[in-house]
């Protein structure tokens, strides 16, 4: 079984959609991530999560809403997204926030907003 | 702030032929750096890490990195090129706090 998983794999939603990503990993790390990979752009972190508490949201619109209800899931809910947001959603755990901890990345979700 | 450079968007060799992948960071103190593969339509994979120990580090599929804090650089290499590692490669540094502060990736296409 893969450390880190996200479902669905695939997701096309219109504008006035409500949609919900989700990753789940099953390695017993503490912290985990959500980037966004958009083309010819480097991965822009969105949320840090860290023992279930938020330790960082990088300026990212409301339209993208993070939960964390254990340290083994997390969710992006998404609402009222834009075209520019089509992009693939990366889901990453460590074993903390330590500095030299590695991520390890689900395989993400290609999301395209139509 | 941080922040990663990796010269060069797109490497193409021979196969058999040396892999380079240029990285240089910026970082006022010395960071942990890291690379990562991804193939296409997956996530990121840890190649191999620079920890502060050893600053030739030797990770996964024949790749090594080399830190060299007087050129502020983390090169990835690879001796003799497999069709397999065409991929996208990217650099990554992290000091204190908890973010990772990724590349714009390099595309490494392997010729028959």
């Amino acid at each position: 079984e893969t450390g880190v998983t996200q479902t669905p794999r695939h997701l096309v939603m219109g504008m006035t959609n409500k949609k919900s990503l989700k990753c789940e990993q099953h390695l017993g790390h503490n912290a985990m991530y959500w980037y966004k990979q958009s083309a010819k752009k480097p991965l822009e972190l969105m949320f840090v999560y860290n023992f279930k508490e938020q330790t960082e949201n990088n300026s990212v619109p409301s339209r993208f809403s993070p939960e964390c209800p254990n340290s083994s899931h997390l969710f992006l809910h998404l609402h009222t997204l834009q075209p520019e947001d089509s992009a693939l959603y990366l889901c990453a755990s460590s074993q903390d926030i330590a500095d030299n901890t590695e991520a390890f990345f689900g395989q993400g979700t290609r999301l395209t907003v139509v | 702030a941080q922040s990663v450079t990796q010269l060069g968007s797109h490497v193409s060799v021979s196969e058999g032929a040396l892999v380079l992948l240029r990285c240089n960071y910026s970082s006022s103190v010395p960071p942990y750096l890291f690379w990562y593969v991804q193939y296409p339509n997956q996530g990121l994979q840890l190649l191999l890490k620079y920890t502060s120990a050893a600053t030739l580090v030797k990770g996964i599929n024949g790749f090594e990195a080399e830190f060299k804090k007087s050129e502020t650089s983390f090169h990835l290499t690879k001796p003799s090129a497999h069709m397999s590692d065409a991929a996208e490669y990217f650099c990554a540094v992290k000091n204190t706090g908890n973010q990772f502060y990724f590349g714009t990736g390099t595309s490494l296409t392997v010729i028959p």
